[in-house]
């Protein structure tokens, strides 16, 4: 157990909706990063909040964009979703003062139809 | 741009060490990583290795990071069933502003 959550855990929406997925970070954590990972591959970077600001982008488009609040708890939005959007979408907190060790949460599976 | 290329599948016997490799091309890179993941669940992390280290061992899991090749690599003692999973390298980049990921390496430990 890494102490870092999301929910919900799946999610069905349909193309052209929008969509907005939560994480809550582990205690004493003050960095947030988002990845999406597509069936059969590997994490891809989408981006990070550090004390509540945008720190780091990955090759993501504007319809992906983020929150992070004063208890560095973070949403991920996304616009006019698309099927190829369809992933498990992954939030990992760390602490960038102490360290870039992250502990990642257990996932949100989005499906678009 | 940056990249981590690593092989898709391994196959060992129980008991044996398995070893994984990765490759990776950004020599600014601070921090190296090895995730686990098992089937519908997250990512846990096993270990890391800062950019001026050459090992790191933990229990069963060692570490080795050749920074003139780029290569890192997992070697985990007396494999168990319990090991069978898709293992992760990844790199951060820019002091952690991007991070990137291999593609995964499925192990899978034979009786």
């Amino acid at each position: 157990e890494t102490g870092v959550t999301q929910s919900p855990t799946h999610l069905i929406k349909t193309r052209g909706q929008q969509v907005t997925l939560r994480c809550s970070s582990q205690s004493g954590h003050n960095t947030v990063s988002w990845y999406q990972q597509a069936l059969g591959q590997g994490p891809q970077f989408i981006f990070q909040y550090y004390r509540e600001e945008e720190n780091g982008r990955g090759n993501f488009p504007p319809r992906f964009s983020g929150l992070q609040f004063p208890n560095y708890s973070s949403e991920l939005n996304v616009n006019a979703l698309e099927l190829d959007d369809s992933a498990l979408y992954l939030c990992a907190s760390s602490n960038r003062d102490r360290g870039l060790e992250q502990y990642f949460g257990p996932g949100t599976r989005l499906t678009v139809t | 741009g940056e990249d981590v290329e690593q092989s898709l599948f391994l196959s060992v016997r129980e008991g044996d060490s398995s070893v994984i490799n990765c490759t990776y091309t950004d020599s600014s890179s601070t921090y190296l990583y090895w995730y686990k993941q098992e089937p519908g669940a997250g990512l846990q992390l096993l270990t890391y290795i800062f950019s001026n280290m050459d090992m790191k061992q933990d229990q069963r899991l060692t570490v080795l990071l050749n920074k003139k090749d780029k290569h890192l690599s997992l070697r985990i003692a007396d494999t168990q069933t319990g090991d069978s999973a898709i293992y992760f390298c990844a790199e951060a980049i820019l002091y952690g502003q991007n991070f990137v990921f291999g593609p995964g390496t499925r192990l899978s430990v034979l009786p």
